[in-house]
């Protein structure tokens, strides 16, 4: 079965890193979504992209978090500097346009 | 999910016994509904869907219904069983590609 893959799955971190997590959007799929989640609560959108074109990104803390696409096999969300606050589960999501979408297993980010 | 209200945000139902959770919205332009089931630990997984030309859909123990006129969808899950506790969330697209989220049930089933 085709996945999407996110690298790492665990990132410890002391306050004030950098932190890149990365998806591997299923070949093939025109929208990439990044989620953050919190304690098993609901699902926060960040960003998303549409044939590689950034939508909308007003979900994220615009000082501290950038998502890019720099080709069709990879999304990138970066956090700069990280803050405690930040500590969650974020997830990618791709799909195509309303026929169906796909998760990744997620990157639990904890900062220290 | 801002957009999108769920209900109740928990369940609890006996083994055998029917589920069922609600989901409201407000684009009126939205035109697809997906249901996801999370186990602790997972990602979000796709268990059925449906479209806005369509009122009802079903796949074995799982079916959803949708009222376009009043604007709420709602997941069915029949004879329920144990390996059916987990966590669901609905999710509409709206016109702008956006895929919002409501805020989840947790499912517990009694055995």
């Amino acid at each position: 079965d085709a996945r999407v893959t996110q690298t790492p799955r665990h990132k410890v971190t002391e306050m004030g890193q950098e932190v890149t997590m990365r998806c591997q959007p299923i070949l093939g799929h025109n929208t990439v979504f990044w989620y953050r989640q919190t304690m098993m609560q609901g699902l926060e959108l960040l960003a998303y992209f549409r044939n590689r074109a950034p939508l909308d990104d007003s979900g994220m803390p615009k000082d501290r978090f950038s998502a890019e696409m720099p080709d069709a096999t990879l999304a990138t969300l970066k956090i700069q500097p990280s803050e405690p606050r930040d500590s969650a589960v974020y997830f990618c999501a791709s799909g195509i346009t309303g026929v169906g979408y796909t998760f990744g297993s997620g990157t639990r980010l904890t900062v220290v | 999910g801002e957009n999108v209200e769920q209900h109740p945000s928990t369940l609890s139902v006996q083994e055998g016994d029917s589920a069922v959770i609600k989901c409201t919205y407000s684009d009126s332009a939205s035109n697809y509904f997906p249901w996801y089931k999370q186990e602790l630990g997972k990602g979000p997984q796709l268990i059925i869907d449906i479209r806005s030309n369509v009122g009802e859909k079903k796949d074995q123990r799982i079916a959803v219904t949708l009222n376009k006129t009043a604007k709420h969808f709602s997941l069915h899950i029949t004879e329920t069983q144990p390996e059916d506790s987990a966590v669901y969330f609905c999710a509409e697209l709206s016109n702008d590609y956006k895929l919002s989220f409501g805020a989840g049930t947790t499912v517990t089933v009694r055995a």
